[in-house]
């Protein structure tokens, strides 16, 4: 299985913050990963897919880069509605996720 | 409106099985991928399980850890999805989401839509 490293596994951010979170790969996931947010009590959601396309309707404060094993994410302007939890996904092999990082405010 | 709701989570003991149900609206379900995937209550995600539609032969796979122990099943006439738990350990509990992959012609979507969960709790 593929192993994804997530960091770090919680941030603290004020608002207006731009924010990076890293995936590391244990193999090539030729950019197969995605990104996804959870807020408390809810299911997780997708907001970027296939390294750095968005989903519809997310805001472009949010972005995502990267090739071969490494990968981040980030939000640039950190909004209160952006507190949550993110997790990253490969999706090239049987599907893994990280670990989760956990974005509060300062 | 894409709808998935999962029942059938709750108290089991070590050893005993159960049956969850994901029941799905508001999309062509016959031609859908769907998966099972499970938080634990440390927080963690784990995918668990896919099963593709008729046109894929209804091909499935498996998290290697719980090959023969889970079951994913579909009823296309149901547009529901199924998920068989046997031997439960105490490992297992944690909150059950089912999840559907979208793909739109051009793009595909992993884990694109998701139910609310339901919860497994292994204990005795």
């Amino acid at each position: 299985d593929i192993q994804m490293t997530q960091s770090p596994p919680s941030l603290s951010a004020s608002l207006g913050d731009k924010v990076t979170i890293t995936c590391q790969a244990s193999q090539n996931i030729n950019k197969y990963i995605a990104w996804y947010q959870q807020k408390p009590g809810k299911a997780p959601g997708l907001l970027i897919h296939y390294t750095s396309t968005l989903v519809s309707g997310i805001p472009s404060r949010f972005s995502g880069s990267g090739s071969g094993r490494d990968y981040s994410f980030s939000i640039s302007n950190v909004e209160s509605e952006d507190i949550a939890s993110y997790y990253c996904l490969q999706y090239d092999n049987s599907p893994t996720f990280g670990a989760g990082t956990k974005l509060e405010l300062k | 409106e894409v709808q998935l709701v999962e029942t059938g989570g709750g108290l089991v003991q070590p050893g005993n099985s159960l049956k969850l149900s994901c029941a799905t609206s508001g999309f062509t379900f016959s031609t859908a991928w769907m998966n099972w995937i499970r938080q634990t209550p440390g927080k963690r995600l784990e995918w668990l399980a896919q099963i593709e539609d008729k046109s894929n032969n209804y091909f499935i796979s498996y998290l290697e850890s719980v090959k023969g122990r889970f079951t994913i099943s579909r009823d296309d006439s149901k547009s529901s999805v199924y998920l068989q738990m046997n031997n439960l350990k105490e490992e297992d509990t944690a909150i059950y989401y089912c999840t559907l992959n979208y793909y739109d012609g051009t793009y595909y979507y992993p884990f694109a839509y998701w139910g609310q969960g339901t919860l497994v709790t292994v204990s005795s």
